[in-house]
């Protein structure tokens, strides 16, 4: 069946520092990769996503590139932010219509 | 805006009683529907997908009987806890993928914290 690997968290970074998050996944077939984020007593909101082999997401500063042959989808960022506190969940999809595998999530906490 | 809207967003029932949670698609039509279980700091699970006409698929683990879904519309589906205990109390998640060109995007709703004591 499908699954999700995530880093484990908590992260705690400065503000303006290089993040890094890893996410490798087993999946049948050609998924399509999400990266998700919830912010404190919120619901989960898309952040990026990427629907097929070397296919990069980006929004908010963020990007992540869409490996076959690692079968991962790492997110990063160049200069987080303080707003940037959250939890963030890496995830996949047999279909886009379809039920999502999501990893354990990344607790991020970025500090001024 | 939210396109997909949860009912209520907190909710404390007492032990045994059974709780109702709305998931709706606000501008768009789902014939699927689907609900996560989401514990402390921890991931989403998935609960089952909800379909429009015909019964729910329960994933391994989750008690048809316990968690009753219905979906009686292309723009609601309904969770019922039954017979709540201590044990349920989680935070409850719903999903529905709204078709955007060739592709869909799933879009969650904000959440149900649930309560029991």
């Amino acid at each position: 069946g499908n699954s999700v690997t995530q880093m484990e968290g908590p992260v705690t970074l400065s503000e303006e520092a290089f993040l890094t998050i890893n996410c490798t996944y087993t999946a049948t077939g050609y998924p399509s990769l999400f990266w998700y984020v919830q912010y404190p007593g919120e619901g989960l909101q898309l952040l990026l996503k990427a629907t097929k082999a070397d296919d990069k997401g980006s929004n908010k500063g963020f990007e992540a590139t869409y490996r076959k042959e690692t079968t991962s989808f790492h997110l990063e960022k160049g200069s987080v932010q303080v707003s940037d506190s959250a939890v963030y969940f890496c995830a996949l999809s047999n279909t886009n219509a379809g039920k999502s595998t999501f990893g354990d999530g990344t607790t991020l906490t970025v500090k001024p | 805006g939210a396109v997909v809207s949860q009912h209520p967003s907190r909710v404390i029932c007492k032990s045994g009683t059974s709780v109702k949670i709305e998931c709706r698609s606000l501008d768009f039509q789902a014939t699927t529907m689907f609900w996560y279980r989401q514990f402390p700091k921890k991931s989403l699970m998935l609960m089952a997908t909800s379909n429009e006409g015909s019964k729910a698929t329960y994933e391994q683990g989750v008690e048809k009987d316990k968690f009753l879904i219905n979906h009686a519309s292309l723009t609601l589906s309904t969770l019922t806890v039954t017979s709540a205990h201590p044990e349920d109390s989680s935070f409850y998640i719903c999903s529905a993928p709204r078709a955007g060109g060739p592709t869909y995007e799933q879009y969650f709703g904000p959440g149900t914290r649930l309560t029991v004591t």
